[in-house]
């Protein structure tokens, strides 16, 4: 049973626009959300976070939104750019277990130029 | 910039080997991670380790076993490969042990035959 959902597979987003990737989680332990970005042939890369005594966190063209009530959080992207076409992975991880950081299964976001 | 390495970016065994996947980071982190990335499953945790000579067993440890010497390099090893091993195995070191921001391999390819 998956503590951490990504129930879009994939995205396909026209350049310029913006992309909403959600995510969803189980566990009330979570405290701490972590989006990463995965290329091709690439390890994931961090790209933003966010605590739960936030509600949005910002960093250039990303911010990430927690409704803590809903336990959703969500990553905006704008302007979507080509660059961006990548695999997103949502993380959370819970205070008394930090080390165990929970994936998503990903969603394929394509940048259509 | 940090770098985690990771020695084979593609391997392939037969069944019933023993096999060792090596990791190398050189930022001097604390925390060692070992992941595998199956579609639609995510990145689960194998086993980590926040210091050397320390380690404790993730989500899916069963048929893994690791090893870290020196704090720089973390090894996973398949005791006797199975085809069910067949995925992207990921290292990831982490500063802090709350692995608030992993910083990861490019990854290893492992198909067992």
């Amino acid at each position: 049973d998956q503590q951490v959902k990504q129930n879009s597979p994939s995205l396909s987003v026209q350049e310029g626009r913006i992309s909403i990737l959600n995510c969803d989680y189980t566990n009330s332990m979570f405290d701490y959300f972590l989006w990463y970005k995965k290329y091709p042939a690439e390890g994931p890369t961090f790209l933003i976070s966010i605590s739960s005594i936030k509600d949005k966190n910002e960093d250039g063209r990303f911010t990430v939104f927690l409704n803590k009530s809903a336990k959703h959080l969500s990553l905006h992207i704008v302007p979507s750019q080509p660059g961006d076409s990548a695999v997103y992975f949502c993380a959370a991880s819970a205070r008394t277990s930090y080390d165990k950081v929970i994936f998503g299964p990903g969603t394929s976001l394509s940048v259509i130029p | 910039d940090v770098k985690v390495t990771q020695s084979s970016r593609y391997l392939v065994k037969r069944t019933g080997e023993k096999v060792f996947l090596e990791c190398v980071q050189d930022m001097d982190h604390e925390n060692m991670f070992w992941y595998r990335q199956d579609p639609g499953l995510g990145l689960r945790l194998i086993y980590f380790s926040y210091d050397v000579k320390m380690k404790e067993k993730g989500d899916i440890p069963e048929g893994y076993s690791v090893s870290r010497e020196k704090k720089e390099r973390f090894s996973l090893i398949l005791e006797s490969a199975s085809t069910n091993q067949t995925s992207m195995y990921l290292c990831a070191s982490s500063l802090y042990r709350e692995n608030t921001e992993a910083f990861f391999g490019q990854g290893t390819r492992l198909t067992v035959v």
